[in-house]
């Protein structure tokens, strides 16, 4: 168990719809990465926050935006969803932004959209 | 920009025995890490190792060591004494320095499925 916690688990909606995924980091940890694994793309950054401010930007849609709170958990919202746009989503923290600090992993978000 | 290239899709290896994971990198940035990532048929990404760019030694986990050579750009993983655990896929990352002014996010290459074979 990495300590970073995603909900929810899986998640099957249409095409157009909106969702929200949400991400706990690791306790302490102030960086939340997201990424995208898929099967044509492979796994792709989206968007880096830390300490509550965004810090980078990858390979992120317009269509999709992302937050981190007070508290330091983290959402990503995914709107007019496509089909393309099923994949694995996953949240990772890691303490600082320092180099050798590895980033831990959540289990990911299964989203399917039909 | 970075890129990391994995070129073996699948492996496949005896159990006890040991096994190397090529990992290949570009990258302009001076200073720079390597990580390696285990992802099971369950989906998580599991840690394995991490290397840094200016370390003088190999970095070395339990049964994982990662064989880096600076001047030939490549950072593979070997795994010693396979155990069926071990079947999943690995992926190597790349993260440049804080002092690069990149994003530290990690960049992955397109993995490698290793079975192991009782």
């Amino acid at each position: 168990d990495s300590g970073v916690t995603q909900t929810p688990k899986h998640l099957i909606t249409a095409t157009g719809q909106r969702v929200t995924l949400r991400c706990s980091p690791r306790s302490g940890d102030l960086s939340v990465y997201w990424y995208q694994q898929s099967l044509d793309q492979g796994l792709q950054f989206l968007i880096q926050y830390y300490n509550g401010e965004e810090r980078a930007k990858g390979n992120i849609l317009e269509r999709f935006s992302a937050q981190q709170f007070p508290d330091l958990h983290s959402e990503l919202n995914l709107s007019s969803l496509e089909l393309g746009d099923s994949a694995l989503y996953f949240c990772a923290s890691s303490a600082t932004d320092s180099l050798s600090y590895e980033q831990y992993f959540g289990p990911g978000t299964r989203l399917t959209v039909t | 920009a970075q890129k990391i290239t994995q070129t073996q899709p699948g492996m496949f290896v005896q159990e006890k025995e040991a096994v190397t994971l090529d990992c290949t990198y570009d990258t302009s940035d001076p200073s720079y890490g390597l990580f390696w990532y285990k992802q099971p048929s369950s989906g998580e990404m599991i840690f394995l190792i991490y290397q840094g760019s200016y370390d003088q030694q190999n970095a070395t986990e339990g049964r994982y060591s990662l064989n880096f050579q600076k001047a030939r750009k490549s950072a593979n993983l070997v795994i010693s004494a396979s155990q069926l655990g071990d079947s999943a896929m690995y992926f190597c990352a790349m993260r440049p320095s804080v002092s690069s002014g990149s994003a530290r996010q990690l960049t992955f290459g397109s993995g490698t499925q290793l079975t192991v074979l009782p």
